[in-house]
């Protein structure tokens, strides 16, 4: 089945600066990576979310990028606010019943 | 409009009780998911509806839990003789198709004691 790694596990970030989370997934079968944001008590938040046959995909200050070959995938933030701070998961799926394969999460804290 | 919604938002149970978990999905959408967050094994897909049908149920843990959609809407997910390795967040998690953007819920934290 799918794999998903996820890294960095904890990132702290000052203030105005950028973010980067980077994924890799095994199957290359899988066409569909979601980022969800999850804040403490809450299910997860859709993000942003990319498809196979794209390249890059950007929404304000978070984009994703998505290399197919090298099977790796990740999150920028740009501009960082303390509102930003939250745990990160990148998943990764082919769909339907597939359902998704979550990484293990980025706990990203915003330095003021 | 309304979210995914999941009720009990917290239930502590005694081990070999049974529970009942439920999940209302985003009004129209076909496919509703299961999945479950502990710390030790992260997020973890279980089950898959299309309509109310689930046609792969081999990603529940055990035989002991088992999860139903009746009407294409409302979902059970049910434990029975819970054990204390149940303890986690179960989440639901609905979409507009089998292909399509899944929207969670805020998830029922489950304690065994």
């Amino acid at each position: 089945g799918e794999n998903v790694e996820q890294h960095p596990s904890t990132l702290s970030v000052q203030e105005g600066d950028s973010a980067v989370i980077k994924c890799t997934y095994s199957d290359s079968a899988s066409n569909y990576f979601p980022w969800y944001k999850q804040e403490l008590g809450k299910g997860p938040q859709l993000i942003i979310d990319i498809r196979s046959n794209v390249g890059e995909k950007k929404d304000q200050r978070i984009a994703v990028t998505l290399n197919k070959t090298a099977k790796h995938f990740s999150l920028h933030i740009t501009e960082t606010q303390p509102e930003d701070s939250a745990v990160y998961f990148c998943a990764a799926s082919k769909g339907g019943a597939d359902g998704l394969t979550f990484g293990k999460g980025t706990h990203l804290i915003i330095q003021p | 409009g309304a979210g995914v919604s999941q009720s009990p938002s917290n239930k502590v149970t005694e081990k070999g009780k049974d529970v009942e978990l439920r999940c209302d999905p985003i009004s129209g959408h076909t496919a509703l998911y299961w999945y479950r967050q502990s710390l030790g094994q992260g997020l973890e897909f279980l089950i898959y509806f299309q309509g109310n049908s689930a046609p792969d149920k081999s990603g529940l843990p055990s035989d002991r839990f088992s999860a139903e959609r009746t009407g294409g809407s409302v979902s059970t997910l049910t434990i029975q003789r819970t054990q204390q390795e149940d303890s986690a967040v179960y989440l639901c998690a609905s979409s507009p198709g089998g292909y399509n953007e899944q929207f969670f819920g805020p998830g029922t934290r489950l304690t065994v004691l």
